[in-house]
This record gives structure tokens, sequence and C-alpha cells, in this order.
């Protein structure tokens, strides 16, 4: 069974400029997560998708924002971005809520210049 | 908002040794979920504790929950090099809250050989 697939695996962006990350989930899982991590911060809860509705959404800006597809594959999408989005972009699928076991993929590696 | 708070943030220790983290939640949880994530990886999922004073072994990894669900535990007995990795907890809320999970900051362990 193929593991959860983030692309792009790194990306370098300048600040001001957007980005669109994209999660492909686990065959079968419909429930999608993402999550930042930063060395002084941890894991950050961004957002949770389930049938392409947003079910939960953390403490982040309005710049970041997300959506999902009907085939349960999501993307997130950062506009204007900042020094300080530079991070760990994860993204974690479970069958159908987070407060199972959730899968992550390796993470989208994102600097901003 | 729901809080969890995990100890230590660093511990190094020379192999053979006892290592524990500690996590605490400000609200009762319904499950709690202990990861690994490796360095330059990515979180993989290690257990899930759900009941009331619930003890699970995986080999020399032992995972507690406390009786209140509000704290748990992770202790691995002689430690290993293949051990070296930061530790995080997560918090499953109730129903409310099945559609995220609350990170700790996570133990990052690093071993003597």
């Amino acid at each position: 069974k193929a593991g959860v697939t983030q692309t792009p695996r790194y990306l370098i962006k300048t600040r001001g400029q957007q980005v669109t990350l994209s999660c492909s989930p686990i065959s079968g899982h419909r429930s999608v997560s993402w999550y930042q991590q930063t060395p002084g911060q941890g894991l950050q809860f961004l957002f949770e998708y389930f049938s392409e509705t947003q079910r939960n959404k953390g403490n982040f800006p309005g710049r970041f924002s997300g959506r999902q597809f009907s085939n349960s594959r999501s993307e997130m999408n950062v506009s204007t971005l900042e020094l300080g989005d530079s991070a760990l972009y994860l993204c974690a699928s479970s069958v159908f809520v987070p407060n199972t076991e959730a899968f992550f993929g390796q993470g989208t590696r994102l600097t901003v210049v | 908002g729901q809080q969890v708070m995990q100890i230590p943030q660093y511990q190094h220790v020379q192999e053979g040794e006892d290592f524990t983290t500690y996590c605490n939640s400000s609200t009762t949880l319904s499950n709690i979920q202990w990861y690994k994530q490796r360095p330059g990886g990515h979180p993989v999922f290690l257990i899930q504790l759900v009941k009331s004073g619930e003890v699970k072994k995986q080999k020399r990894l032992t995972f507690q929950f406390g009786e209140a669900k509000k704290n748990s535990s992770l202790h691995i007995t002689a430690t290993q090099t293949t051990d070296v990795g930061t530790y995080f907890c997560a918090g499953g809320g109730g129903i409310q809250g099945a559609q995220k999970l609350v990170f700790g900051q996570g133990t990052r362990l690093t071993i003597n050989p």
C-alpha cells in the first residue's frame, strides 16, 4: 500500500509570493490534516479536511488555506509569504478522523527568502 | 484551547540507560498517541492508548495513560542507538475534538554509544 505522498519535497520562495503544496493520502483514507513543523514551535495543527469539507482549523492567519478534492487529495496554499513561514509542512491522512492513527507524509520543506 | 505539554525537551543518555518522557494535557483526552520522528524524517505512529490507566508494551518501550486521562508517559528500557529521535505525544479530544490531534513539543533523545 503506497504511503502519503507530498509534493514538492523542497521549495524556495521569495517573500510576498504564494505557494501551493500537495498531499495524496493513503488509498481509502478520507481525512487529511496539515501541520506546520518548526524547531521552536513543534507540530502546529493547520486544518483538517474530510469529504472535501474543512472540519477543523488551527490558529493560523487567513493567508493559510486549503482544500480537498473528491479523490481525497488535498492542497494547501500560503499567500503573501513571510520569512516566518519557513518550515516543514506535513500532511497526515487517517481513515475517518485524526483521532486515530495518523500516517504522515515526508513533508515539504519550504524556505522563504 | 487544549494544550499538551511534554517534558523534557531534550534528553541525552548513555547507550543502555533508561529514558522517560512525560506528557500532560490541560483537558481530559479521549485517547493519546505517541509518534517517533527520526532526524530528517517524518513522524511515525507508535501506539494509541484509550483506556484510563492503560499500560502497553512494545519490546523495550512502555506506554502509560493516566487514570484521569490527562497525562501519559513513554519509558524506554536500556536505550539503543536506534532509539535516537524525537518522541511526540498527541492528544485526541472528545467527539468535538476528533478532527485534530494536539501535539506536545516533543522530547529529542540523543544517545552516546
